[in-house]
């Protein structure tokens, strides 16, 4: 157990759907970065937000959209879901904004849309 | 397009064997992390390399940081069944997405027994 914890662990939705994707941090950590793995494109940054406050950007859709909330759990909304959407969803936490201490990832969720 | 490179891809050898794992860029890092992935799991951390030229040695992994920052190897000795995964290189210092860690493609090993 990593110590982030990422729920659901698989969903599967239909296309145009919208899904919500759950992240608690590991405890002390403010960071909460947001990924997306599929086999492609291998892991592409979406996200980051550091104690509550978006911090970075990265290959993130309009149609998706995330937040860190006062006790730094994190969502990641998916809306109007595309095939192409179908990917491991990874979240990682870290304790400051920096990446000197690495990131810890959760397990993932495994989206699939059909 | 990717701006950290892997190779190879994929590798299979018998338990025992020696391999080598390459990171290639074009750019400078700040830091190079590698990571381990299994199936059904997120990505582990196994080491930070910082200064270019360093070496840092994890039991039976040695990694190897290029005296120029660009590059890193990961070289495995007498490779066990229990070291099968996903590796995978983190540049961090991209400007393009601020001081976030971007992924390499990983390298997808398999030691058979």
């Amino acid at each position: 157990d990593s110590g982030v914890t990422q729920t659901p662990k698989h969903l599967i939705t239909a296309t145009g759907q919208r899904v919500t994707l759950r992240c608690s941090p590991r405890s002390g950590d403010l960071s909460v970065y947001w990924y997306q793995q599929s086999l492609d494109q291998g892991l592409q940054f979406l996200i980051q937000y550091y104690n509550g406050e978006e911090r970075a950007k990265g290959n993130i859709l309009e149609r998706f959209s995330a937040q860190q909330f006062p006790d730094l759990h994190s969502e990641l909304n998916l809306s109007s879901l595309e095939l192409g959407d179908s990917a491991l969803y990874f979240c990682a936490s870290s304790v400051t904004q920096g990446t000197s201490y690495g990131y810890t990832f959760g397990s993932g969720t495994r989206l699939t849309v059909v | 397009t990717q701006l950290l490179e892997q190779s190879p891809q994929f590798l299979s050898i018998q338990e025992g064997e020696n391999l080598t794992v390459y990171c290639n860029s074009s750019s400078v890092f700040s830091s190079l992390q590698w990571y381990r992935q299994e199936p059904g799991e997120g990505p582990v951390l196994l080491v930070t390399v910082v200064t270019g030229g360093e070496v840092k040695k994890l039991k039976r992994l040695t990694f190897q940081f290029g005296d120029a920052r660009k590059d890193s190897s990961l070289h495995i000795t007498a490779a066990q069944p229990g070291d099968t995964g996903l590796y995978l290189c983190a540049g961090a210092g991209f400007s393009n997405a601020g001081n976030m860690l971007t992924f390499g493609g990983g390298t997808r090993l398999m030691v058979k027994p």
